[in-house]
């Protein structure tokens, strides 16, 4: 398993001012994602953070608005820019680790984000 | 096509009771894992329960355990004499090697 730890876990956003959330995992990991669960709803991918390079985003994800660091292999950033109240979520950094035949996921305790 | 599908919205079941959370899958995969999560009110994700396609024996972790029928792609939960800490949503997820796919979530509550 891993052991994920995200900064903040909630915070209270004026509208067009950005948020950067910080996670940070106990081991080197290779793959390390980004998800969005917007109220009542499942978890959406937003991006794969790459260490090195750009991370990869999913259909509908752009860098302008969710840009991504991946400094190292413990440790990785999700700036939401220019928020609005549609970006008002939980954002959930994940791991996977390689276990078994097919790699497990592992979540940090999300950041719950209110913009006004 | 929807990889995962969980057809319970919400479910209640009395204390020190069990209860079965639903999980179909699709996929054409031979090799995959089946996961199920655990999201209480604070937002954080819960890893309860792993199953891998090959493995012959359901998964058991505690009062958690997956009944697997590979056949009919399902993939349900059993919680074993609920307790009042359970109260939660659920969420049944697949991965396949390239992504992880996550069902829509049940919400349990357990009533004293």
């Amino acid at each position: 398993s891993a052991v994920i730890s995200q900064k903040p876990s909630r915070d209270i956003c004026q509208r067009g001012t950005s948020l950067t959330i910080q996670c940070q995992v106990d081991s080197q990991v290779t793959m390390m994602f980004w998800y969005r669960q917007q109220p009542g709803q499942s978890l959406t991918l937003i991006a794969t953070a790459n260490q090195g390079s750009e991370a990869t985003y999913e259909s509908g994800f752009v860098i302008d608005k969710f840009p991504i660091s991946r400094p190292n292999l413990t440790f990785s950033t999700l700036t939401v820019s220019n928020m609005s109240p549609e970006d008002s979520s939980i954002y959930l950094c994940s791991v996977e680790v390689e276990a078994r035949s097919v790699g497990e996921l592992f979540f940090g305790e999300g950041s719950r984000l209110t913009v006004l | 096509a929807q990889k995962i599908t969980q057809t319970q919205p919400g479910m209640f079941v009395q204390e020190k009771e069990a209860v079965t959370l639903d999980c179909t899958y699709d996929t054409s995969d031979q090799s995959y894992g089946l996961f199920w999560y655990k999201q209480p009110s604070s937002g954080e994700m819960i890893f309860l329960i792993y199953q891998g396609s090959y493995d012959e024996q359901n998964a058991t972790e505690g009062r958690y355990s997956l009944n697997f029928q590979k056949a009919r792609k399902s993939a349900n939960l059993v919680i074993s004499a609920s307790q009042l800490g359970d109260s939660a949503m659920y969420f049944c997820a697949m991965g396949d090697g390239n992504q992880f796919y996550f069902g829509t979530g049940t919400s349990l509550t357990v009533i004293p």
